[in-house]
Formats: C-alpha cells, sequence, structure tokens
C-alpha cells in the first residue's frame, strides 16, 4: 500500500497569512494526488485533484504543485472560513489511503 | 445538487453485522464510470477508504478489511449498502458515502455521514 504522511500535523497562522502544507507518498504516484478541507463536524470538501487542478467554485487563493512524490497545497492569503483541517489522498490505484491531516487553526 | 445520504444503525453490538445504505439523487448508475465509495473516519482521526462500487459492478475493497466487508448497488434504487462483519469497538467511527468518477479516484460529492458506535 502507498502511505501518505504530511507536515505539519499542526500550524498556527492569520488571517491574510500565506500557508503551505506538504504531503509526501511513499512511492511515485505521478499527479494522482487530491485536497480536501474538512471542518469541524462536516464532510471532506474536494480542493484539489490531480495534484494542481481546482475543483469549479474553489478559490484561486488556493493551489496545488508537485509530482511524484512529493506535494504541496498552499493558500495564499488565509481568510477566516479556511481554518479547518487539510487531507492528502493518493488517486494512483487502489487501495486508497489518506495523509494524517494538516489542521489549521487561528494565531 | 447532487446529494449522497448514509443510513444505518447508531449503535452496533461487537461481533454483530454493520449495514449501511447510502441513497443519492442527481446521478445514477446507468451512467458510464460513475461509482460510489465508503470511507470511515474515528473520531479525531483521518479518513480512511473502505470500498468502492462502479457502474459496471467492478468492485474495490480495502485490503485490511475485506474479508469483513461486502459492497453491492441497486441501479434503481439509486443505493449502495456497506455491509461489515464482526464488528468491533475500533470500527466506532463516522461512515461517509461518497461519489467518484471514471476510476479517477478522487470523491467529489459526500454525504454528511453517520457516526455508528460499537459498544455492548
Amino acid at each position: 500500500d502507498i502511505q501518505m504522511t504530511q507536515s505539519p500535523s499542526s500550524l498556527s497562522a492569520s488571517v491574510g497569512d500565506r500557508v503551505t502544507i506538504t504531503c509526501r507518498a511513499s512511492q511515485s504516484i505521478s499527479s494522482d494526488l487530491t485536497w480536501y478541507q474538512q471542518r469541524p463536524g462536516k464532510a471532506p470538501e474536494l480542493l484539489i485533484y490531480l495534484a494542481s487542478r481546482n475543483r469549479n467554485g474553489v478559490p484561486s487563493r488556493f493551489s496545488g504543485s508537485g509530482s511524484g512524490t512529493d506535494f504541496t497545497l498552499t493558500i495564499s492569503s488565509l481568510q477566516p472560513e479556511d481554518f479547518a483541517t487539510y487531507y492528502c489522498q493518493h488517486t494512483y490505484s487502489t487501495p486508497l489511503t489518506f495523509g494524517p491531516g494538516t489542521k489549521v487553526d487561528i494565531k | 445538487q447532487i446529494t449522497l445520504k448514509e443510513s444505518g444503525p447508531t449503535l452496533v453490538k461487537p461481533t454483530q453485522t454493520l449495514t449501511l445504505t447510502c441513497t443519492f439523487s442527481r446521478f445514477s448508475f446507468t451512467t458510464t464510470g460513475v461509482g460510489v465509495g465508503w470511507i470511515r473516519q474515528p473520531p479525531g482521526k483521518a479518513p480512511e477508504w473502505l470500498a468502492l462500487i462502479y457502474w459496471d459492478d467492478d468492485k474495490r475493497y480495502s485490503p485490511s478489511l475485506k474479508s469483513r466487508l461486502t459492497i453491492t448497488k441497486d441501479t434503481s434504487k439509486n443505493q449502495v449498502v456497506l455491509t461489515m462483519a464482526n464488528v468491533d469497538p475500533v470500527d466506532t467511527a463516522t461512515y461517509y458515502c461518497a461519489r467518484t468518477f471514471s476510476r479517477d479516484f478522487y470523491f467529489d460529492y459526500w454525504g454528511p455521514g453517520t457516526l455508528v458506535t460499537v459498544s455492548s
């Protein structure tokens, strides 16, 4: 199985900050990487698929990059509604696996 | 608007079989490429993928749970059923169903989830 790791596990930031979250796969997964946002008590929501493609309606302040084993989610200017937990998930093949998550909270 | 909703028991005793139903609208298994998956999330932990079923009845399972899981679909009812045998307290989690498409393996629409507690 492909294992996913994320760093940091949590971070504190202020509105307007630039935030970067890293996801790493245990083997090359090409660009088969998805990012989700999860707010407390809610289901995960798709943000980015195929490493860098924003889902329709996702603000442009969210961007993804990377290929192979190393990937990045960047929020260019953090907004109040962005305080949440972010998960990566590989989509290379089944079994599918998620990263452990990065919690973004208010500084 | 595409919606999915999970239903099933909120409390199950250890060793029993858990049956969850996902009922969805505004898409159909009659469309080539459609798939529905189940993902669970224990309290305070990351999501864990469980199973997937596609329009052509292709079924995929998590290897670690494969012996305990069965996924089926009812195209006429727009439903997917997941059964999990021999549950244990470690199976306590929020269970989500979600849509995927064309074997891209990412989930674009999710249900709100249902919390299942396994306890005697």
